[in-house]
This record gives structure tokens, sequence and C-alpha cells, in this order.
């Protein structure tokens, strides 16, 4: 597609549900980031793919979060039993990095807000 | 660790007026920095980078940043604001290209009449 695309863009939890958030990159992106944005904060690092592997988990905040990405393409964010503190934006970015000529640029998607009641 | 310090979370400028936001960066080798904004309920959108070319950059929508090794900023600024800049300003950095960026918290940037 033309940018990165997350679904869903709003997710209403209650406490202890599971929730999967789904980032659909740029056509040809190799790496993917996840990261968790709290209400007035700067974004913070989650965890980072290059193809299907997941090279970099260490900003996971715990045990409960879990990412995939399968086929080196679309990427799933997974909380499992969510908490009120899990409420944040989440984004995702994909890049170029890993190619010739690759200066590092994120492309941000939309993001998408769960609130956890 | 990279890092980078933004001072300001609120930087209220008149719609004209000179536009600077503040960022020092933190890095044990040649940094990479960006600039990005974000527009409520929105994604970041790139401004500007500094990849080790010219210590002038110059980004989208007149904004430019200006990296100074001797004072470690990356400062951004624009010579006359307009309205439409009114966003949150994240400032980033990292020591490779292409690997996880680490913002710092943000300046709110608002434009007055």
């Amino acid at each position: 597609g033309a940018g990165v695309s997350q679904s869903p863009r709003y997710k209403v939890a209650k406490r202890g549900q599971d929730v999967a958030l789904r980032c659909d990159p740029i056509s040809g992106h190799v790496s993917l980031f996840w990261y968790q944005q709290a209400l007035g904060q700067g974004p913070e690092f989650l965890t980072y793919f290059q193809n299907e592997a997941q090279l970099d988990k260490s900003g996971l905040p715990s045990d409960r979060f879990f990412a995939e990405r399968p086929e080196g393409s679309v990427s799933t964010l997974k909380i499992q039993r969510t908490q009120q503190e899990d409420s944040a934006v989440y984004l995702c970015a994909s890049s170029l990095v890993g190619t010739s000529g690759s200066t590092g640029e994120l492309f941000f998607g939309e993001g998408s807000r769960l609130t956890v009641l | 660790a990279q890092s980078v310090t933004q001072l300001g979370s609120h930087v209220s400028v008149s719609e004209g007026a000179l536009v600077l936001l503040r960022c020092n960066y933190s890095s044990s080798v040649p940094p990479y920095l960006f600039w990005y904004v974000q527009y409520p309920n929105q994604g970041l959108q790139l401004l500007l980078k500094y990849t080790s070319a010219a210590t002038l950059v110059k980004g989208i929508n007149g904004f430019e940043a200006e990296f100074k090794k001797s004072e470690t900023s990356f400062h951004l600024t624009k010579p006359s604001a307009h309205m439409s800049d009114a966003a949150e300003y994240f400032c980033a950095v990292s020591d490779r290209a292409g690997y996880a960026l680490n913002f710092g918290k943000g300046t709110s940037l608002l434009v007055t009449p």
C-alpha cells in the first residue's frame, strides 16, 4: 500500500481481555518497529523485526506483550490480560533499513489507540 | 545509549514569528538525528534528518535544523510560523542507519494569531 496501515484505529478493552493490533507495512520494507506512546509522551521502543526475525524485543514491558511477523510482512502485536497501564497509542513503523542507501527513516502508521477500562 | 533531550515541553509563538525548538543529543558515536511532527490523532511525519552530510538540513514546510557537534545540539527552526504549524514535535536519535530511534518527550508548539 501507499503507507503503513494499522488496525483497529481505536480499541476499548476491559481489564483482563486479550487484544491484537495489526500492522501492514509499506510493501518491500524490510524492517518493522512497534512503539508505545503514552498520553503526552514521546514514543517508546517496544520491538523490532527484520523480515520475519525478531531482532530486538528489549522494550516489551512484560511477558504479556508478544509480537510476531511470520511471513516478513504483516505484524501483530498481542497484549494478554490487559491492564489499565497498557492504555496508550501503539505505533507501527516500517523502513527500508537493510537495503543499500537507506538512511534509517522510519515511516509511521496512524497508530492504534488502546483504552483499557 | 543514545538519547535526546527536548528543552521546553510547550512553546508558544505568534504567527509570523521565529520558531525555535531545542534538542540536545547524547551519543557515543556519530548520530543519525531526526525531527518528526505529529498532528492530533495522527502518526509521525518526518520533517528532516541528519545523516552526516551537510550540517544544515532543510526539511519540509520551511523547517530546517543545524547539527552542532560542539554543542551536541540539533535545534529545529522556521523563520515565520504559520497557524498550521501547531502540532507536537519530536526529536529522535539513532546510532545506526535504520535501527530503532530513541525519541524525546516532545515539544508542543502553539501558534497564536
